[in-house]
């Protein structure tokens, strides 16, 4: 029974660009929630997905988007990436109030 | 702001010694509290989690214990082993507020042999 998958899992973008990381959550699960881990830092929440809708967010900026598919998958995208941006994001599936699996995440560095 | 913290960066041990990793939390309002584990260049793995109509909670091996009055949670490990040694996060979450999670800054444990 395949965990939470991320994809890429190394990326390096430049200031300003876009980008777009995938996440398939585990085998049964339903919902989707996306974090932001900066080095030697606890992961800090981005938002959540639930019925293809966010269902709650954090404090991010708008530059900070998401979407959910029918299968559950889901996207995050960031536009206008800033040096700060550059971090180690995760996804973590769930179902209900059950606790939450991250996968191994995917590691962003803007230069 | 209201956050979930540690008391200790880092904590060494030798192999069979007891662990024990503590955390505090600001929110009286949080109901549920979850310890997770990182290793190097992997995700947070779950450990063990507990809800705030309890004071214990024992899994294989660790113990999670809730002390509301004073706000306090610590994981115990017991008999710690080599592949213990990881980064440690508590983190908190008021289901009225939905079920993202808020996590501390960590503490790494280093198991010696």
């Amino acid at each position: 029974d395949a965990g939470v998958t991320q994809s890429p899992t190394h990326l390096i973008k430049t200031r300003g660009q876009q980008v777009t990381l995938r996440c398939s959550p585990k085998s049964g699960h339903d919902t989707v929630s996306w974090y932001q881990q900066a080095l030697g830092q606890g992961p800090q929440f981005i938002f959540q997905y639930y019925e293809e809708e966010e269902r709650q967010r954090g404090n991010f900026p708008d530059r900070f988007s998401g979407h959910q598919y029918p299968n559950y998958s889901s996207e995050l995208n960031v536009n206008a990436l800033l040096l700060g941006d550059s971090a180690l994001y995760l996804c973590a599936s769930s179902l209900g109030v059950s606790p939450l699996h991250f996968g191994n995440g995917t590691r962003l560095t803007v230069t | 702001g209201e956050s979930v913290g540690l008391h200790l960066p880092t904590l060494s041990v030798q192999e069979g010694d007891n662990s024990i990793i503590n955390c505090a939390y600001s929110n009286s309002a949080s109901d549920y509290f979850i310890w997770y584990k990182q290793e190097s260049g992997k995700g947070p793995q779950f450990i063990i989690d507990i809800r705030s109509n309890m004071d214990k909670r024992q899994g294989q091996r660790v113990t999670v214990l809730l002390n509301k009055t004073v706000k306090h949670l610590s994981l115990q490990i017991a008999a710690t082993q080599p592949g213990d040694s990881a980064v440690y996060f508590c983190a908190e979450n008021k289901f009225q507020a939905g079920t993202a999670l808020i996590f501390g800054k960590g503490t790494t444990l280093s198991v010696s042999s």
